[in-house]
């Protein structure tokens, strides 16, 4: 069965120094991958997604993701963070084709906490 | 709309009650999702619907949960004699085109279910 493993479940940086969030699947296949972001009182917002080609991946909010088949891994990045960045950040899979595609498989999460 | 909105966004109910938990997607998106989300876990999908085809609902935990979908908009969620298991937050999602893993889903604020 397929699974989602965010490790880390809670992280704390500073502003301004970088961050990396770790994110890694057990599929059957490549799945396609996704990166969201749910802040307090708020939905799900899309970050970023990897379906093919360029295995780094730009997203909004200046971050980005690298997928490393060999590692089945789909680690997020963003380079200096910001205070307004402070949320809880979910890593997911989906099937690229066949009955029940549309079903998004997600990690538990992983909660950003940055001290100003 | 501009987005998908949920009522309530709080529900604090009695166990053994109904309760009724409504969605309404963005204007023209055609497939819609429920997940459930609750403490320390990621999403956990519960039903999804396309159009007019018969909706999956294999993730529904047990079949006192229920879902319509009325003119292909506006969702309702329906759980009968609530137990305090059932607490969490369900989160409704919608996308535009087919549905598959490559269509983004736009989730709404959620409503948080407390049962006592």
């Amino acid at each position: 069965a397929q699974s989602v493993t965010q490790p880390d479940i809670h992280i704390t940086v500073s502003e301004g120094a970088s961050l990396e969030l770790r994110c890694n699947y057990s599929y059957g296949a490549t799945p396609y991958l996704f990166w969201y972001v749910q802040s307090p009182g708020q939905g799900l917002q899309l970050l970023l997604k990897y379906f093919s080609g360029d295995t780094l991946v730009q997203g909004i909010k200046g971050f980005e993701a690298e997928f490393k088949r060999s590692q089945s891994s789909f680690n997020l990045r963003k380079p200096s963070v910001h205070w307004s960045d402070a949320a809880e950040y979910f890593c997911a899979v989906g099937p690229r084709s066949g009955a029940g595609s549309y079903q998004l498989t997600f990690g538990k999460g992983t909660k950003l906490s940055v001290i100003p | 709309g501009a987005g998908v909105s949920q009522s309530p966004s709080n529900k604090v109910t009695e166990k053994g009650k109904d309760v009724e938990l409504r969605c309404d997607p963005i204007s023209g998106h055609t497939a819609l999702y429920w997940y459930r989300q609750s403490l320390g876990q990621g999403l956990e999908f519960l039903i999804y619907f396309q159009g007019n085809s018969a909706p999956d609902k294999s993730g529904l935990p047990s079949d006192r949960f229920s879902a319509e979908r009325t003119g292909g908009s506006v969702s309702t969620l329906t759980i009968q004699r609530t137990q305090q298991e059932d607490s969490a937050v369900y989160l409704c999602a919608s996308s535009s085109i087919a549905g598959g893993s490559t269509d983004t889903q736009y989730f709404g604020p959620g409503t948080r279910l407390t049962v006592l």
